[in-house]
């Protein structure tokens, strides 16, 4: 599976958009962008995943740069309850592999 | 509809002792993998299982074992504990979908050796 790169913190003020940028340059043509939380001791919490085009589902949006080089996890707007670590993770989503590789991930800091 | 189940939700053990680790998957979900998670560090895959088959292991010891029963349920054993292996330990079940894998995880068993 391809690297990702991300910043290891980031604050937003609440009610703000919370952009989460992501590099993953080394991806392939057949590997997902996939995007996670974790808040605090709790198991790790799906957010959104895309190939190619971007994603907008109830809880963000998934941009992805013309050339996959890179992603960026959109928060509408923010709430308390959103301070987490955000991880972002590229695989292969085929048959038998299901193996994901967790980086340090973007500790999010929301600020009343 | 339940989420995934682990169980216990923590457990204090002695070194050199063994431990099980149990996880329920979500109804209809058929894979089942396991992950550890180290205090400040992002999850790591230790095992993945399917139809009771051993599909994906991680770069762990032999001391680390596990399994898939029949109703898709699944254990993580560990003998000979270190005290590194403390950690948050994580099962996750998964399904296909028409946009890949759904993959919800549970919310983990603290194992803390000592």
């Amino acid at each position: 599976d391809a690297k990702t790169t991300q910043p290891p913190s980031m604050d937003c003020a609440e009610g703000r958009a919370a952009n989460l940028p992501c590099n993953h340059s080394t991806i392939s043509g057949n590997e997902y962008v996939y995007w996670y939380r974790q808040i605090h001791s709790q198991g790790p919490q799906y957010i959104i995943h895309g190939l190619k085009n971007n994603e907008t589902n109830e809880m963000a949006s998934l941009i992805i740069t013309e050339d996959r080089k890179s992603s960026t996890l959109i928060l509408p707007h923010a709430t308390l309850r959103d301070t987490a670590v955000y991880y972002c993770i590229v695989r292969l989503s085929n048959f038998g592999n299901e193996k994901l590789t967790f980086g340090t991930g973007t500790r999010l800091t929301i600020i009343p | 509809d339940a989420g995934v189940t682990q169980s216990p939700t923590h457990l204090i053990k002695t070194r050199g002792q063994h431990v099980t680790l149990r996880c329920s998957p979500i109804s209809g979900h058929k894979s089942v993998s396991w992950y550890q998670q180290v205090l400040g560090q992002g999850p790591q895959f230790i095992f993945q299982y399917y139809e009771k088959e051993e599909r994906g292991r991680g770069n762990f010891p032999d001391r680390f074992s596990a399994r898939q029963f029949p109703n898709y349920s699944s254990e993580l054993n560990v003998n000979a504990l270190l005290l590194g292996d403390s950690a948050l330990y994580l099962c996750a079940s998964s399904v296909t979908t028409m946009k890949g894998y759904g993959y919800t995880f549970g919310s983990g068993t603290r194992l803390t050796v000592v």
